[in-house]
C-alpha cells in the first residue's frame, strides 16, 4: 500500500472551510484514497473515499488531482465537534480490509 | 442498526497475565479486523478474519491471536502480557460483500493496562 504525507496539525475557524492535504506520490492505479477521522478516545470514522474523480457526502468532499498524486479533504463548514485526527490512507480495492494509518492531521477548530 | 460492540470497555493487567478482548460486528458483516493504538506507534494493524479465517495479519509477535465464531463474532487473545501491550485495541467490521471497496466501521475500543 502506497504511503502518504499529511501535516502534523491544522487550524481552522469554526464556520469556515477546513482543507486538509495529503501527498500520495506513489499511489498506484488500483489503489483507492480513504479517509478516516478519530475524535479523542473513539474509534476512528469513516469520511469519504475516492479514486480518481471528487467525490462529496454530507460529511466532506474529497478533491484528487489529475496525477492523483495528491488530496485535499474539504469540511465546507467546520464545527468544533469536528475537532479530531484525520488520516488519509491509500489501499487497493478488493477483498484487503488491512488499513496503513499514519500519523494523520490534527485538526483544531476554535470559536 | 447496532454498531461494532467491544467488551470490556476497560481492563487492568499484570506482566504475565493473558487477556481475552471480544468484538460483535455490525450485523451482517463478515469481516472483522483488529488494531492496537500506541501513543508511540499510533495505529497498527493485527490481524483480520473473515468466515472463521484469518485472511490478513500484521507484524505482531505470536502472543497475539484471534479467531472468529461462526455468528462473525471475534476474540483476540493476548498471552503472557508485557507492559508494552498497553494500548487501546480496535475492532472494525465490514461487509466484504464484494463491492469495490469495503468501509470499515470501528468499535469504541477497549483500553488495556499492563501493570
Amino acid at each position: 500500500d502506497a504511503k502518504t504525507t499529511q501535516p502534523t496539525s491544522m487550524d481552522c475557524a469554526e464556520g469556515r472551510a477546513a482543507n486538509l492535504p495529503c501527498n500520495h506520490s506513489t499511489i498506484s492505479g488500483n489503489e483507492y484514497v480513504y479517509w478516516y477521522r478519530q475524535i479523542h478516545s473513539q474509534g476512528p470514522q469513516y469520511i469519504i473515499h475516492g479514486l480518481k474523480n471528487n467525490e462529496t457526502n454530507e460529511m466532506a468532499s474529497l478533491i484528487i488531482t489529475e496525477d492523483r498524486k495528491s488530496s485535499t479533504l474539504i469540511l465546507p463548514h467546520a464545527t468544533l465537534r469536528d475537532t479530531a485526527v484525520y488520516y488519509c490512507i491509500v489501499r487497493a480495492a478488493g477483498y484487503n480490509d488491512k488499513l496503513i494509518f499514519g500519523t494523520g492531521t490534527r485538526l483544531q477548530v476554535f470559536p | 442498526k447496532a454498531g461494532v460492540t467491544q467488551t470490556p470497555r476497560y481492563l487492568i493487567k499484570t506482566r504475565g497475565q493473558q487477556v481475552t478482548l471480544s468484538c460483535s460486528p455490525i450485523s451482517g458483516h463478515r469481516s472483522v479486523s483488529w488494531y492496537q493504538q500506541t501513543p508511540g506507534q499510533g495505529l497498527q494493524f493485527l490481524f483480520e478474519y473473515f468466515s472463521e479465517t484469518q485472511r490478513n495479519k500484521g507484524n505482531f509477535p505470536g502472543r497475539f491471536s484471534g479467531r472468529q465464531f461462526s455468528n462473525s463474532r471475534s476474540e483476540m487473545n493476548v498471552s503472557t502480557l508485557e507492559l508494552g501491550d498497553s494500548a487501546l485495541y480496535l475492532c472494525a467490521s465490514s461487509l466484504d460483500g464484494g463491492a469495490s471497496y469495503n468501509e470499515q466501521f470501528f468499535g469504541p475500543g477497549t483500553r488495556l493496562t499492563v501493570l
